[in-house]
C-alpha cells in the first residue's frame, strides 16, 4: 500500500461548480498535511497546509483532516479553468521531515 | 533570493555521462530536499539537509547519486555513469524548518539518451 492515496483523475467539473479532492494516507501519525498544485511542465506550487483535525479556509480552497480516518481533502468552491492542473496531497510522517506525495488527482474545470 | 533557483533546467547526457544539478534555497530556510519526478508520478523523496547535515538519504536510488551541501546553502546533487532510468525532473525544496511547508524550483529535465 503506497503510503499517500489520490485518485488520479482525471477530475472534470463545470466552471463555477464545487471541486473535491481526496486524500488517505497510512502512517497513522503523521502530522503535517499539504496540497500542491502543478500545472503542467511546470513546479508544485504550495496553495494550502494543515496540521489540525477539521476545516481550514483560505479564499475559494477550503481544507478538511479528519485524522481518526486518515483523509484529507480540498474543496475549490466557484472553480476556474485556470485552476485546471493536478492537484498532489503530501504528508510528513511522525519520524519524517521530508513530504510524501501522492501521485495527484488531475482536474479540468470547462467554461 | 526571492525563491528557490535550479540549474541547468534542462539537461541532456549521454548514457555513461556524469552530470551536477544545482539548487540555491531561499536564504535563510535551514532545510532542503531534493526529489525525483518521473512523469505522470508525484515527487519522489531523493535526500534531506538540515543546513549543511545529510540527515537522511534514504531515497536515493543508487550509490551512482550523490549529494552535497557543503555550506549550509547551495547543493549539488550528482549522478554518475547516468542511466536512461535517470531520465526525469529533479526537484528541489527548501524550507524554514524541516516539518514545515516547503517551497519548490522550478526543477532540472534530465534526459538521458
Amino acid at each position: 500500500q503506497k503510503e499517500v492515496e489520490q485518485n488520479s483523475g482525471p477530475l472534470s467539473v463545470p466552471e463555477g461548480a464545487i471541486a473535491s479532492l481526496n486524500c488517505t494516507y497510512s502512517d497513522r501519525g503523521s502530522q503535517s498535511f499539504f496540497w500542491y498544485r502543478q500545472y503542467s511542465g511546470k513546479s508544485p506550487e504550495l496553495i494550502m497546509f494543515i496540521y489540525s483535525n477539521g476545516d481550514k479556509e483560505d479564499g475559494r480552497f477550503t481544507a478538511q483532516l479528519n485524522k481518526a480516518s486518515q483523509y484529507v481533502s480540498l474543496l475549490i468552491r466557484d472553480s476556474q479553468p485556470s485552476d485546471s492542473a493536478t492537484y498532489l496531497c503530501a504528508v510528513i510522517g511522525q519520524a519524517g521531515t521530508a513530504l510524501i506525495f501522492g501521485k495527484g488527482t488531475t482536474l479540468s474545470v470547462s467554461s | 533570493g526571492a525563491g528557490v533557483s535550479q540549474s541547468p533546467r534542462y539537461k541532456v547526457a549521454k548514457r555513461g555521462q556524469d552530470v551536477a544539478l544545482r539548487c540555491d534555497p531561499i536564504s535563510g530556510h535551514v532545510s532542503l530536499f531534493w526529489y525525483q519526478q518521473a512523469l505522470g508520478q508525484g515527487p519522489e523523496f531523493l535526500t534531506y539537509f538540515q543546513n549543511e547535515a545529510q540527515l537522511d538519504k534514504s531515497g536515493l536510488p543508487s550509490d551512482r547519486f550523490f549529494a552535497e551541501r557543503p555550506e549550509g546553502s547551495v547543493s549539488t546533487l550528482k549522478i554518475q555513469r547516468t542511466q536512461q532510468e535517470d531520465s526525469a525532473v529533479y526537484l528541489c525544496a527548501s524550507s524554514k524548518q524541516g516539518n514545515t511547508e516547503a517551497f519548490f524550483g522550478q526543477g532540472t529535465r534530465l534526459t538521458v539518451v
